[in-house]
């Protein structure tokens, strides 16, 4: 069945990059797109952008288009997501998830904490 | 961007009871709504896509209804695990610029 399996939480302290990643199994990788979105403690879902694994094509939220940065890697069925410049209230569980219109699939979310 | 409200913020409904869930959009998004549930500690799930269509294994006691900029998610009979937070989510511009609600609290009257 699908799945999508992310890496380990992450502290970073503000200014620096952190860099998640979204392993996916058990379908067409290229069939389907990816998301990434991010819910801070307490709060909704925020969208932070897509890509489509099949042609590297994405599209980023208007608040995060100058930091982040979204690859795949085709080899390996894998989504990374990079965010730069870090600041305190980007803390926050990011999730990955397999996308055509509406997210169908969700990984276990990745716990970023930025703190000096 | 299209703005996503929904109401009530916090809705409290005794178990077997129905829960009627809204959100609205800014501007007409056709169909192209997803609704999804998340558990304290957990990753969202999706119920509903296409507002009306139920996403595979979701139980019948979930509906969605709705076109436009008006939308409904509809609990018929509650169980103890449907008491969780609910997301309306549009994409009628996917791959472009999806946009959630802020969400629905459903807690046990």
């Amino acid at each position: 069945q699908v799945h999508l399996e992310q890496s380990g939480a992450e502290v970073k302290k503000p200014g620096a990059s952190v860099k998640v990643s979204c392993k996916a199994s058990g379908y067409t990788w290229t069939s389907y797109g990816i998301s990434w979105v991010r819910q801070a403690p307490g709060q909704g879902l925020e969208w932070v952008g897509w890509i489509n694994p099949y042609n590297g094509l994405t599209d980023y939220a208007q608040k995060f288009r100058d930091r982040v940065i979204m690859t795949t890697d085709t080899s390996t069925n894998t989504a990374y997501m990079e965010l730069r410049t870090l600041k305190s209230d980007d803390t926050a569980l990011y999730y990955c998830a397999r996308a055509r219109g509406e997210f169908d699939s969700w990984g276990q979310g990745t716990l970023v904490t930025v703190s000096s | 961007e299209i703005v996503m409200t929904q109401s009530p913020a916090t809705l409290s409904v005794s178990p077997g009871e129905r829960a009627t869930l809204s959100c609205r959009a800014s501007q007409s998004i056709s169909s192209n709504l997803a609704w999804y549930q998340q558990r304290p500690g957990q990753a969202p799930r999706l119920l509903i896509y296409d507002a009306s269509t139920r996403a595979t294994g979701i139980p019948a006691r979930f509906s969605g209804s709705g076109s436009g900029t008006e939308f409904t998610l509809t609990i018929s009979s509650l169980q103890s695990e449907d008491f969780a937070v609910y997301y309306c989510q549009q994409y009628n511009n996917w791959p472009l610029a999806y946009t959630f609600g802020q969400g629905t609290k459903l807690e046990i009257k």
